[in-house]
Protein backbone atom coordinates (compact mmCIF):
# COMPACT_ATOMS: atom_id res chain seq x y z
CA UNK A 1 0.00 0.00 0.00
CA UNK A 2 0.69 3.75 -0.23
CA UNK A 3 3.43 4.25 2.52
CA UNK A 4 4.10 8.74 3.35
CA UNK A 5 7.37 8.62 5.66
CA UNK A 6 7.82 11.92 7.66
CA UNK A 7 11.01 13.03 8.94
CA UNK A 8 11.92 14.28 11.53
CA UNK A 9 9.79 12.72 13.32
CA UNK A 10 10.71 15.01 16.50
CA UNK A 11 12.16 17.93 16.67
CA UNK A 12 12.96 20.55 19.23
CA UNK A 13 14.68 23.77 18.13
CA UNK A 14 15.78 26.89 19.61
CA UNK A 15 13.43 30.20 19.28
CA UNK A 16 14.85 32.25 15.96
CA UNK A 17 16.19 29.53 13.94
CA UNK A 18 14.65 27.65 10.87
CA UNK A 19 13.15 23.82 10.40
CA UNK A 20 12.99 21.89 7.98
CA UNK A 21 10.43 18.68 7.42
CA UNK A 22 10.15 16.37 5.12
CA UNK A 23 7.02 14.37 3.87
CA UNK A 24 8.04 11.56 0.75
CA UNK A 25 6.20 9.05 -0.84
CA UNK A 26 8.18 6.18 -1.00
CA UNK A 27 6.30 3.65 -3.21
CA UNK A 28 4.31 6.07 -5.41
CA UNK A 29 3.83 9.66 -7.29
CA UNK A 30 2.03 12.33 -5.24
CA UNK A 31 0.76 15.09 -7.77
CA UNK A 32 -0.31 16.97 -4.66
CA UNK A 33 0.68 16.89 -1.28
CA UNK A 34 -1.01 19.08 1.74
CA UNK A 35 0.50 20.27 5.05
CA UNK A 36 -1.74 20.29 8.44
CA UNK A 37 -1.49 21.59 11.76
CA UNK A 38 -2.18 20.03 14.87
CA UNK A 39 -2.75 21.74 18.01
CA UNK A 40 -3.18 19.63 21.16
CA UNK A 41 -6.60 18.13 22.14
CA UNK A 42 -7.62 19.62 18.69
CA UNK A 43 -8.22 18.77 14.77
CA UNK A 44 -5.92 19.38 12.49
CA UNK A 45 -6.20 23.24 10.10
CA UNK A 46 -5.15 22.57 6.70
CA UNK A 47 -2.25 25.02 5.88
CA UNK A 48 -1.10 24.53 2.47
CA UNK A 49 -1.63 22.96 -0.44
CA UNK A 50 1.43 21.77 -2.70
CA UNK A 51 1.53 20.73 -6.25
CA UNK A 52 4.67 19.81 -7.65
CA UNK A 53 6.54 22.06 -10.24
CA UNK A 54 4.20 24.70 -8.94
CA UNK A 55 3.98 26.96 -5.96
CA UNK A 56 2.21 25.74 -2.78
CA UNK A 57 -1.55 27.42 -2.39
CA UNK A 58 -2.03 28.77 1.50
CA UNK A 59 -4.88 28.87 3.09
CA UNK A 60 -6.11 31.95 4.65
CA UNK A 61 -4.29 32.78 7.61
CA UNK A 62 -1.44 31.12 7.13
CA UNK A 63 1.90 33.12 6.81
CA UNK A 64 3.97 32.01 3.17
CA UNK A 65 6.50 33.24 4.55
CA UNK A 66 6.88 31.88 7.81
CA UNK A 67 6.19 28.67 6.71
CA UNK A 68 7.99 27.79 2.59
CA UNK A 69 6.66 25.03 0.88
CA UNK A 70 8.77 23.20 -1.44
CA UNK A 71 7.48 20.26 -3.84
CA UNK A 72 10.10 20.11 -6.24
CA UNK A 73 9.55 16.10 -7.31
CA UNK A 74 6.99 13.78 -7.04
CA UNK A 75 8.03 11.98 -3.95
CA UNK A 76 8.86 15.09 -1.73
CA UNK A 77 7.90 18.06 -0.45
CA UNK A 78 9.31 20.13 2.42
CA UNK A 79 7.71 22.27 5.18
CA UNK A 80 10.71 25.11 6.81
CA UNK A 81 9.49 26.82 9.59
CA UNK A 82 11.46 29.86 9.40
CA UNK A 83 12.47 31.98 12.51
CA UNK A 84 10.44 29.84 14.93
CA UNK A 85 9.05 30.72 17.69
CA UNK A 86 7.34 28.79 20.54
CA UNK A 87 3.44 29.47 19.38
CA UNK A 88 4.94 27.60 16.27
CA UNK A 89 5.15 24.62 18.45
CA UNK A 90 2.49 22.25 16.86
CA UNK A 91 2.30 18.83 15.03
CA UNK A 92 2.65 19.02 11.62
CA UNK A 93 1.32 16.11 9.07
CA UNK A 94 1.36 15.80 5.53
CA UNK A 95 -0.92 13.85 3.35
CA UNK A 96 0.31 12.82 -0.41
CA UNK A 97 -1.34 11.25 -3.31
CA UNK A 98 -3.02 11.86 -6.47
CA UNK A 99 -6.51 12.84 -7.05
CA UNK A 100 -7.17 9.47 -8.91
CA UNK A 101 -5.65 7.32 -6.29
CA UNK A 102 -6.30 8.48 -2.91
CA UNK A 103 -4.17 10.39 -0.23
CA UNK A 104 -2.04 8.78 2.68
CA UNK A 105 -1.33 10.63 5.45
CA UNK A 106 2.47 10.79 6.93
CA UNK A 107 3.16 9.70 10.42
CA UNK A 108 3.81 13.51 11.16
CA UNK A 109 6.37 15.51 13.33
CA UNK A 110 6.33 16.96 16.25
CA UNK A 111 7.91 20.45 16.40
CA UNK A 112 8.90 21.90 19.66
CA UNK A 113 10.39 25.25 19.80
CA UNK A 114 12.14 26.58 22.62
CA UNK B 1 -18.46 26.36 3.48
CA UNK B 2 -18.01 22.49 4.15
CA UNK B 3 -17.84 21.31 8.25
CA UNK B 4 -17.70 18.71 10.22
CA UNK B 5 -19.36 18.25 13.56
CA UNK B 6 -18.40 15.47 16.59
CA UNK B 7 -20.48 16.26 19.25
CA UNK B 8 -18.93 14.01 21.40
CA UNK B 9 -15.44 15.23 22.96
CA UNK B 10 -14.87 12.54 24.88
CA UNK B 11 -16.58 8.89 25.24
CA UNK B 12 -15.81 6.03 28.09
CA UNK B 13 -17.04 2.40 27.14
CA UNK B 14 -16.23 -0.98 28.88
CA UNK B 15 -14.21 -3.44 27.02
CA UNK B 16 -16.67 -5.36 25.05
CA UNK B 17 -19.42 -2.72 24.66
CA UNK B 18 -20.94 -1.54 21.97
CA UNK B 19 -19.59 1.98 20.39
CA UNK B 20 -21.15 4.42 18.32
CA UNK B 21 -19.20 7.68 17.58
CA UNK B 22 -22.01 10.42 15.63
CA UNK B 23 -20.52 12.44 12.87
CA UNK B 24 -22.58 15.27 11.03
CA UNK B 25 -21.21 17.24 8.23
CA UNK B 26 -22.31 19.91 6.22
CA UNK B 27 -21.05 19.39 2.04
CA UNK B 28 -22.34 21.87 -0.78
CA UNK B 29 -21.90 18.60 -3.01
CA UNK B 30 -22.06 14.73 -3.16
CA UNK B 31 -19.45 14.22 0.26
CA UNK B 32 -16.87 12.30 0.51
CA UNK B 33 -16.27 11.14 4.25
CA UNK B 34 -13.83 9.36 6.23
CA UNK B 35 -12.89 8.62 9.57
CA UNK B 36 -9.61 8.31 10.50
CA UNK B 37 -8.33 6.90 14.28
CA UNK B 38 -4.86 8.37 16.15
CA UNK B 39 -2.93 7.00 18.57
CA UNK B 40 -0.87 9.52 21.00
CA UNK B 41 2.01 11.31 18.79
CA UNK B 42 1.28 9.53 16.01
CA UNK B 43 0.10 10.19 12.32
CA UNK B 44 -3.88 9.29 11.41
CA UNK B 45 -4.70 5.73 10.09
CA UNK B 46 -7.88 5.72 7.61
CA UNK B 47 -10.49 3.60 9.05
CA UNK B 48 -13.06 3.79 6.50
CA UNK B 49 -14.48 6.23 3.41
CA UNK B 50 -17.64 6.85 2.10
CA UNK B 51 -17.61 7.72 -1.94
CA UNK B 52 -20.91 6.36 -3.19
CA UNK B 53 -22.59 3.40 -3.23
CA UNK B 54 -23.69 0.80 -0.25
CA UNK B 55 -24.44 3.46 2.35
CA UNK B 56 -23.12 0.78 5.00
CA UNK B 57 -19.15 0.54 5.26
CA UNK B 58 -17.32 -1.67 6.41
CA UNK B 59 -13.31 -0.55 7.43
CA UNK B 60 -10.46 -2.04 9.23
CA UNK B 61 -9.95 -3.41 12.52
CA UNK B 62 -13.82 -4.05 12.87
CA UNK B 63 -15.41 -0.98 12.62
CA UNK B 64 -18.18 0.35 9.96
CA UNK B 65 -19.76 3.80 9.49
CA UNK B 66 -23.28 4.09 7.43
CA UNK B 67 -23.63 7.20 6.05
CA UNK B 68 -27.62 8.81 6.14
CA UNK B 69 -28.10 11.65 3.67
CA UNK B 70 -30.94 12.48 5.04
CA UNK B 71 -29.44 13.53 8.55
CA UNK B 72 -25.81 14.56 6.64
CA UNK B 73 -24.52 11.91 8.83
CA UNK B 74 -22.17 9.50 8.68
CA UNK B 75 -21.83 7.72 12.64
CA UNK B 76 -18.84 5.52 13.15
CA UNK B 77 -19.52 1.61 14.88
CA UNK B 78 -17.79 -0.94 16.24
CA UNK B 79 -19.67 -3.92 18.33
CA UNK B 80 -17.17 -5.14 20.57
CA UNK B 81 -14.72 -2.48 22.11
CA UNK B 82 -11.15 -3.77 22.44
CA UNK B 83 -8.91 -2.01 25.02
CA UNK B 84 -6.54 -1.36 21.98
CA UNK B 85 -9.28 1.09 20.36
CA UNK B 86 -8.93 3.76 23.29
CA UNK B 87 -7.50 7.05 20.84
CA UNK B 88 -8.57 9.85 19.26
CA UNK B 89 -11.27 9.44 15.80
CA UNK B 90 -11.39 11.97 13.64
CA UNK B 91 -14.51 12.18 11.02
CA UNK B 92 -13.36 14.33 7.70
CA UNK B 93 -15.15 15.12 4.91
CA UNK B 94 -13.42 16.10 1.53
CA UNK B 95 -13.33 16.25 -2.11
CA UNK B 96 -12.22 13.45 -4.50
CA UNK B 97 -10.05 10.90 -2.14
CA UNK B 98 -10.01 13.14 0.47
CA UNK B 99 -7.60 15.20 -0.83
CA UNK B 100 -8.48 18.52 0.61
CA UNK B 101 -10.10 17.69 3.99
CA UNK B 102 -12.41 19.07 6.15
CA UNK B 103 -11.73 17.54 9.93
CA UNK B 104 -14.02 17.31 12.62
CA UNK B 105 -12.81 17.94 16.34
CA UNK B 106 -12.21 14.74 17.24
CA UNK B 107 -13.54 12.05 20.15
CA UNK B 108 -11.30 10.77 22.62
CA UNK B 109 -12.36 7.23 22.85
CA UNK B 110 -11.53 5.88 26.28
CA UNK B 111 -11.34 2.06 27.35
CA UNK B 112 -12.50 0.67 30.88
CA UNK B 113 -11.15 -2.78 31.61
Amino acid sequence: GAVVSQHPSRVICKSGTSVKIECRSLDFQATTMFWYRQFPKKSLMLMATSNEGSKATYEQGVEKDKFLINHASLTLSTLTVTSAHPEDSSFYICSAGQANYGYTFGSGTRLTVV
Amino acid sequence: AQSVTQPDIHITVSEGASLELRCNYSYGATPYLFWYVQSPGQGLQLLLKYFSGDTLVQGIKGFEAEFKRSQSSFNLRKPSVHWSDAAEYFCAVGAVNAGKSTFGDGTTLTVKP
